[in-house]
């Protein structure tokens, strides 16, 4: 079976801190996708990346970066230097191959910024 | 990427009513997804609704009471029919941008977020 498991509900540091968000996945597939997504307050979800099973390199985008480990099975999202536009909810989600485009959706971090 | 645009962005709506969401893409998509968002909690997948066929829904959701529609590659309606305070939530559509075969990503509509009284 696959989950995803985003095992901080809430995080909440200071405004320039930075900050790391889990995601642990299961999946027996060898072949599968992995995404996170932002949902700000206005409840929009924002897609800010996909990565999929054959490419562990990681990647930074700006003050974001995302570490993928399959030995441990975690796609780990990390914001360096955070600002309070940042406040939302992220979610990691999993797609394997042959599932019709579905997704499998972690329950999420309320990432909290205070300035 | 797709620009998705949902209406209404909120309604607050009596019991036993029903409420029909429209959903409209910038561009045509072969695949549209409904999710149900209940405050703080995760997403739960309705249904698949692709153009000329019907509805594929999920475990715990059937036709009768959330309807869709998706008359073409741009546009999307669900109803929610019969409502009660526990269809309180927020809707969204989402559309799969395909890009190469397989890895495509879903992009989202703002929501609609539903009261029930």
């Amino acid at each position: 079976a696959q989950k995803v498991t985003q095992a901080q509900t809430e995080i909440s540091v200071v405004e320039k801190e930075d900050v790391t968000l889990d995601c642990v996945y299961e999946t027996r597939d060898t072949t599968y996708y992995l995404f996170w997504y932002k949902q700000p307050p206005s409840g929009e979800l924002v897609f800010l990346i996909r990565r999929n099973s054959f490419d562990e390199q990681n990647e930074i985008s700006g003050r974001y970066s995302w570490n993928f480990q399959k030995s441990t099975s975690s796609f780990n999202f990390t914001i360096t230097a955070s600002q309070v536009v940042d406040s939302a909810v992220y979610f990691c989600a999993l797609r394997v191959t042959g599932s019709n485009y579905q997704l499998i959706w972690g329950a999420g971090t309320k990432l909290i910024i205070k300035p | 990427s797709a620009v998705i645009s949902q209406k209404p962005s909120r309604d607050i709506c009596q019991r036993g009513t029903s409420l029909t969401i429209q959903c409209q893409v910038d561009s045509q998509v072969t695949m549209m997804f409904w999710y149900r968002q209940q405050p703080g909690q995760s997403l739960t997948l309705i249904a698949t609704a692709n153009q000329g066929s019907e509805a594929t829904y999920e475990s715990g959701f059937v036709i009768d009471k959330f309807p869709i529609s998706r008359p073409n590659l741009t546009f999307s309606t669900l109803t929610v029919s019969n409502m009660s305070p526990e269809d309180s939530s927020i809707y969204l559509c989402s559309a799969l941008d395909l890009g190469s075969p397989d890895t495509g990503e879903l992009f989202f509509g703002e929501g609609s977020r539903l009261t029930v009284l």
